[in-house]
């Protein structure tokens, strides 16, 4: 059974740095294709994808965001982590993580679990 | 890259057919197969309907079908059900090597 799971603050100030954690479960990051991505939906707004890290350590990010976020993995821990930098109130949503699935062994370009999502709120 | 394009909502009734479409360019949409599409209803995460444009995971049921055209992706929902009433969304791989997402359409049951 795949689960994956959002962690991280509900309430964040202005500037400050945000930093949530993914804990996932029934894969490995460790298998050749897998990802893990990160999107976010603002209240009553569109989903936004934000960033993905692969198996082998590769990184993608929003063009529009990536001087924000960075994506790290701890394999042996099964999560991946995302700061975002600078929080604004517009940051202010729910967000996602998911995998990134693979079909032996190449990477897939589609979000199959996902987890529940946390939602936070930045305001001073 | 910008969003890719959805109407608002669309409506049907129960037992007929709806299609969603799902505008990109030739940097995304047009240019992969990487098209997929996901249901979400209120409160909750988003699911996976559709992927590669037209296949469908296991356990999602037929009356879901997606197809392209160019730039131009579409999700056709037949035999509509009380229960697919909801908010869904497209998305795409991109040239850049990153996803984009639709701006979401709101689908009612009349």
């Amino acid at each position: 059974q795949i689960t994956l799971k959002e962690s991280g603050p509900t309430l964040v100030k202005p500037t400050q740095t945000l930093t949530l954690t993914c804990t996932f479960s029934g894969f490995s990051l460790s298998t050749s294709g897998v990802g893990v991505g990160w999107i976010r939906q603002p209240p009553g707004k569109a989903l936004e994808w934000l960033a993905l890290i692969y198996w082998n350590d590769d990184k993608r990010y929003s063009p529009s965001l990536k001087s924000r976020l960075t994506i790290t993995k701890d394999t042996s821990k099964n999560q991946v982590v995302l700061t975002m930098t600078n929080m604004d109130p517009v940051d202010t949503a729910t967000y996602y993580c998911a995998r990134s699935d693979t079909i032996f062994g190449v990477a897939e370009y589609y979000f199959d679990y996902w987890g529940q999502g946390t939602l936070v709120t930045v305001s001073s | 890259q910008s969003a890719l394009t959805q109407p608002a909502s669309v409506s049907g009734s129960p037992g007929q057919s709806i299609t969603i479409s799902c505008t990109g360019t030739s940097s995304d949409v047009g240019g992969y197969n990487y098209v997929s599409w996901y249901q979400q209803h209120p409160g909750k995460a988003p699911k996976l309907m559709i992927y590669d444009v037209s296949k469908r995971p296991s356990g999602v049921s037929n009356r879901f079908s997606g197809s392209k055209s160019g730039n131009t992706a579409s999700l056709t929902i037949s035999g509509l059900q009380a229960e697919d009433e909801a908010d869904y969304y497209c998305s795409s791989y991109t040239s850049s090597s990153t996803w984009v997402f639709g701006g979401g359409t709101k689908l009612t049951v009349l």
